[in-house]
């Protein structure tokens, strides 16, 4: 099925274990994006990428390390989780940044808890 | 600098009645506007956008914004809402090739 597909959808971890979430996208989209939501926060931006090998730190980086070999996957890893890092983690693509064109198709969330 | 600000956090409304979901955003350039709803345990779906056309904008579902630079708002409205608009609303501003601001969020809820 064409579209943004994330992987888990829940997960369930204890502090200090590695965790990786993982994002595939159909579309060949250039942009890939990870947010966060939380209560009160609305989506706040942790990395981003522009295209495969180019990745840029977002709002809230720290505690998380994401890769993007293939243009299609953007996978996103807390090397050492923690209770703070309880939350709903959003992939998300975009074919262009550009006023026009631009606007984010989004996956159905991993919702993440740390114990 | 930009930000978007929505400035009710909840909205309450009747099944049949008009809905209005307030944004004012901040920017030193020219903005593109969205307006983004996430129903329960869902991604976010985008109901319409802005790119400096027409400031009357239409989106899905019987929803539109008007962009008025002025007031720099951004609001949703609905001319009746429908039970299955239940749901969390986001507006989202984005200059020319930088990144897109999200603003908190309005929780709608439709009372029958």
């Amino acid at each position: 099925d064409a579209g943004i597909t994330q992987s888990p959808r829940y997960k369930i971890t204890e502090t200090g274990r590695q965790v990786t979430l993982m994002c595939h996208q159909t579309w060949s989209h250039s942009y890939m994006f990870w947010y966060r939501q939380d209560l009160g926060h609305g989506l706040r931006l942790i990395y981003y990428s522009a295209a495969a090998d180019i990745t840029d730190k977002g709002e809230v980086p720290d505690g998380y390390v994401v890769s993007r070999s293939k243009t299609e996957n953007f996978p996103l890893t807390l090397e050492s989780a923690t209770r703070s890092q309880t939350s709903v983690y959003f992939c998300a693509s975009s074919e262009s940044l550009f006023s026009n064109t631009g606007e984010l198709f989004f996956g159905e969330g991993s919702r993440l808890t740390v114990l | 600098a930009q930000s978007v600000t929505q400035l009710d956090s909840h909205v309450s409304v009747s099944e049949g009645t008009p809905v209005l979901l307030r944004c004012n955003y901040s920017s030193s350039y020219s903005p593109s506007l969205f307006w983004y709803v996430q129903h329960p345990n869902k991604g976010l779906q985008l109901l319409l956008k802005y790119t400096s056309a027409a400031t009357l904008v239409k989106g899905i579902n019987g929803f539109e914004a008007e962009f008025k630079k002025s007031e720099t708002s951004f609001h949703l409205t609905k001319p009746s809402a429908h039970m299955s608009d239940a749901a969390e609303y986001f507006c989202v501003v984005t200059l020319t090739g930088n990144q897109f601001y999200f603003g908190t969020g309005t929780s709608l809820t439709v009372i029958p």
